[in-house]
């Protein structure tokens, strides 16, 4: 079993619409969770990360972290079809250098 | 900055040969990681360096893969012989957090295919 599951999607919405992004974790020492954007045929760039349990808002991105349950989201509210692309999450430990990814979820917005 | 540069873009061999992917992190950044990423597996780390130093290879597929820091400013991917299932596309990040979250910086990739 992976440290970091994510449902592969593919996911396709209207624009406008509300999207939400989910992954699970294993490792309960995981303590930042990051949300990446990767266009395709680009690398994967930094959208938010958060430390621990909580919310964080970003514009129209809400990244959201419930260590309860293991449970990390991304909200995008008013989605655009400048938001298509694939998102990965991402865990870390606090000690670590390294991030342990999800598998991504493929966001199509359709005008 | 420019960020994070690897080369080449695309690489396409056979099996068999030698390849070698290159990658120029970001000025000040004190961390390196090399990844891979494909459709069956996602996005795995290879190894990844601290200060110039190994730090991790445990994600090395096996001893055909060899990665070298020789100096802040310049890192190498080798993979000899290549085999097709190499093919993917290579990823190398850099990072500069002394403390907390190590936020990545990813280079475009190196896009290899083995014949």
């Amino acid at each position: 079993q992976k440290e970091v599951e994510q449902d592969p999607g593919p996911l396709s919405v209207p624009e406008g619409a509300i999207v939400s992004l989910n992954c699970t974790y294993s490792n309960s020492a995981f303590q930042y969770f990051m949300w990446y954007r990767q266009y395709s045929r680009k690398g994967p760039e930094l959208l938010m990360y958060t430390y621990s349990s909580g919310n964080k808002e970003d514009g129209r991105f809400t990244a959201q972290v419930d260590k309860s349950s293991k449970y990390i989201s991304l909200f995008i509210r008013d989605s655009q079809p400048s938001d298509s692309a694939t998102y990965l999450c991402a865990a870390q430990n606090t000690n670590a250098g390294k991030s342990t990814f999800g598998d991504g979820t493929t966001l199509t917005v359709k005008p | 900055d420019a960020g994070v540069i690897q080369s080449p873009r695309h690489e396409v061999t056979e099996m068999g040969q030698e390849v070698t992917l290159r990658c120029k992190p970001i000025s000040g950044h004190n961390s390196l990681f090399w990844y891979r990423q494909t459709m069956m597996r996602g996005l795995e780390l290879l190894i990844y360096f601290n200060n110039n130093v190994p730090i991790d290879d445990s994600g090395m597929p096996e001893d055909r893969f060899s990665a070298k820091m020789p100096n802040a400013s310049f890192s190498t991917l080798k993979i000899q012989p290549s085999e097709p299932r190499d093919s993917a596309v290579y990823f190398c990040a850099s990072s500069g957090s002394a403390s907390g979250a190590n936020v990545l910086t990813f280079g475009a990739g190196s896009r290899l295919t083995v014949l």
